[in-house]
């Protein structure tokens, strides 16, 4: 049972457009939400999170919008760099904060 | 301030062989966690520990596989006998609030 799923499995951005990567979820319990970026031999990195009393949080190049009603969000990167390309994965909890809950994430290639 | 320390960073074993996994938290960090990470099943978590106290142990997959705390700045994953279906990349996190974990490196184990 995937409570949390990441559909595409890879995406091909060109570098300065807008990544937009998306993540469903399943349990209506889940009220913190968060998205981790990992390269190749190393740990997934933190990179941006929200709760669930708001539907947007912005962080520089990064902005993650979340639509409980749909059960959906997304993480927008923009404008996209080279660097930025990596395994992002989303991940949820539900009142309990320490269990995360992952997608299978999905690969970002940023082109030049 | 260093991050989460993981030894060794790869294993190979035969199978039947005893495998231990090591873990330094981030300083200061109330919550330890080990996650196992395939290809199959994405990331997914072991167990937890809140002050050096298993909370949750539910996703350790059988008795083959212990985790301890002695000590808030180290932990240990054991498994024991060793099968090849283990292989996988297994992670440590730590976290101070239990919302956004910290990952190390990762330890890339193999059972042959």
């Amino acid at each position: 049972d995937q409570q949390v799923k990441q559909n595409s499995p890879s995406l091909s951005v060109q570098e300065g457009r807008i990544s937009i990567l998306n993540c469903d979820y399943t349990n209506s319990m889940f009220d913190y939400f968060l998205w981790y970026k990992k390269y190749p031999a190393e740990g997934p990195t933190f990179l941006i999170s929200i709760s669930s009393i708001k539907d947007k949080n912005e962080d520089g190049r990064f902005t993650v919008f979340l639509n409980k009603s749909a059960k959906h969000l997304s993480l927008h990167i923009v404008p996209s760099q080279p660097g930025d390309s990596a395994v992002y994965f989303c991940a949820a909890s539900a009142g309990t904060a320490s269990k995360l809950t992952f997608g299978t994430g999905t690969r970002l290639q940023v082109t030049l | 301030d260093a991050g989460v320390i993981q030894s060794p960073r790869h294993e190979v074993t035969e199978m039947g062989q005893e495998v231990t996994l090591r873990c330094k938290p981030i300083s200061g960090h109330d919550y330890l966690f080990w996650y196992r990470q395939t290809m199959m099943r994405g990331l997914e978590l072991l167990i937890y520990f809140n002050n050096n106290v298993p909370i949750d142990d539910s996703g350790m997959p059988e008795d083959r596989f212990s985790a301890k705390m002695p000590n808030a700045s180290f932990s240990t994953l054991k498994i024991q006998p060793s099968e090849p279906r283990d292989s996988a990349v297994y992670f440590c996190a730590s976290s101070l609030t239990g919302y956004t974990q910290y990952f190390g490196p990762g330890t890339r184990l193999t059972v042959l």
